[in-house]
């Protein structure tokens, strides 16, 4: 099936940092979205991304469909901003299911 | 409020107990799905239901149950077969499961369920 790697892992940032967070999956894929998990549990939609760019306040995403990454930007970071950023695809074809990454945990210290 | 509720928030269960975790969808979706998340790892796919009355299989499906007999409505059961079943359970929906590239889908707040 399709992988999907996020890096880094984990990520500390003083506030006020700029961050970038990788999203790379194994095959061409119909849909994919970032999601922000808070610390309790709750996951936020991000950006709905497949292709192209797109910006939401200090937050942006690319996603270079030909060469099979997405990546998050996050400006300015706050310490609202901690908590898991996941990346997830759903592959060309029809399947239906978003495969998700094991997503970076992002800690924003004050 | 339009959204996906989960309920309990938390959930025990004892040896040999069938639970039955609830989601409700006031969207007017047509998809939706179960996920299971372990400490630290991603979402995985249970089950899932495109329409009323139709469901099929994730990932990792073995000692769940589902029923999708409502649109607004798609209750999971742990069975007893499930030995591991702790783990935050997270429900979501999509506008529609047919369209992939209207797919995006919005989730719950969770059930957190534990083994007594």
């Amino acid at each position: 099936g399709i992988q999907v790697e996020q890096s880094p892992p984990d990520l500390i940032l003083q506030e006020g940092a700029n961050s970038t967070l990788r999203c790379n999956f194994s095959d061409s894929v119909n849909n994919l979205q970032w999601f922000h998990q808070n610390p309790w549990g709750q996951l936020i939609n991000l950006f709905y991304i497949p292709s192209g760019t797109k910006q939401n306040g200090r937050l942006s995403a690319t996603t270079v469909a030909t060469e099979r990454y997405s990546l998050l930007y996050i400006s300015s970071s706050q310490t609202t901003d901690s908590g898991v950023y996941f990346c997830a695809v759903e592959l060309q074809g029809g399947s239906e299911k978003l495969v998700f990454g094991k997503g970076t945990k992002l800690t924003v210290n004050p | 409020d339009g959204g996906i509720t989960q309920s309990p928030k938390y959930l025990f269960r004892k040896e040999g107990q069938n639970v039955t975790l609830s989601c409700e969808q006031n969207l007017n979706h047509d998809a939706m799905y179960w996920y299971r998340q372990d400490p630290g790892q991603g979402l995985r796919l249970i089950y899932y239901s495109q329409i009323v009355n139709d469901f099929q299989k994730g990932d990792i499906a073995e000692g769940y149950s589902v029923s999708r007999e409502k649109k607004e409505s798609f209750p999971l059961t742990v069975t007893s077969a499930q030995k591991n079943p702790t783990a935050f359970y997270l429900c979501a929906s999509s506008i529609t499961g047919r369209i992939v590239a209207k797919n995006i889908q919005y989730f719950g707040a969770g059930t957190r369920l534990s083994v007594l």
